[in-house]
């Protein structure tokens, strides 16, 4: 099993509608969780991080369920530049902190 | 406030020798760690730096190896070349560890192994 597994995608949705996304990680004593964006042929780049409590950013919603280890993005509203590849993060603790990316999910967003 | 860059962006080399990637950090940032993106994947760690010392490492063989400079800048450095080497390099800098920072990357060094 991946350390950290998302859903490749793509998923394509039409403007203004909600997507949700969600990874799955393996490590139980896994300590921060991140969202990043990362654009066709780019680096990826911070969109949020996760907290216990859930949060917040715009059109977005972070969630994060240490129970059933899992953790999601809602993206309400969506709109054609949110098209890109959302990778999952997890880091565990190990001396350093070790970082784990997920595989992404490709969202599509059409006119 | 200066970003992370990385060079070069793009090179071509063939099995068996040897690359040199660099990375400048951003300014303040004194931790660099590099991952292997291969294509439709997600970055993968190799390791990381901090005050010129390597203090964690992925499931890379020693042929990759690196250095970090004082003033914070690093290069990743492999050896006898293989095909599946062949990816986007990418160097992200961040303040302190890795882990429960915020990563700010470069634009990545993309290598294609013939």
């Amino acid at each position: 099993r991946k350390e950290v597994e998302q859903d490749p995608g793509p998923f394509n949705v039409p403007e203004g509608a909600t997507v949700a996304f969600n990874c799955t990680y393996s490590n139980s004593a896994s300590q921060s969780f991140f969202w990043y964006r990362q654009d066709c042929r780019k680096e990826p780049k911070l969109l949020m991080s996760v907290y216990s409590s859930g949060n917040e950013d715009g059109r977005f919603t972070a969630q994060l369920n240490r129970a059933s280890q899992y953790i999601s993005l809602l993206i309400r509203d969506s709109k054609l530049s949110d098209s890109a590849t959302y990778l999952c993060v997890v880091t565990a603790s190990g001396g350093y902190q070790k970082v784990t990316f997920g595989t992404g999910t490709k969202l599509q967003v059409i006119p | 406030e200066t970003g992370v860059t990385q060079s070069p962006t793009h090179l071509i080399k063939t099995r068996g020798q040897q690359v040199t990637l660099r990375c400048s950090s951003q300014s303040g940032h004194n931790t660099v760690s590099w991952y292997q993106q291969a294509l439709g994947q997600g970055p993968q760690f190799i390791f990381q730096y901090y005050r010129e010392e390597e203090n964690g490492r992925g499931n890379f063989p020693p042929r990759f190896s690196g250095l970090q400079f004082p003033n914070y800048s690093s290069e990743l450095n492999v050896n006898a070349l293989e095909l599946d080497d062949s990816a986007l390099y990418l160097c992200a800098s961040s303040l302190g560890g890795a882990g429960a920072n915020v990563l700010t990357f470069g634009a990545g060094s993309r290598l294609t192994v013939l």
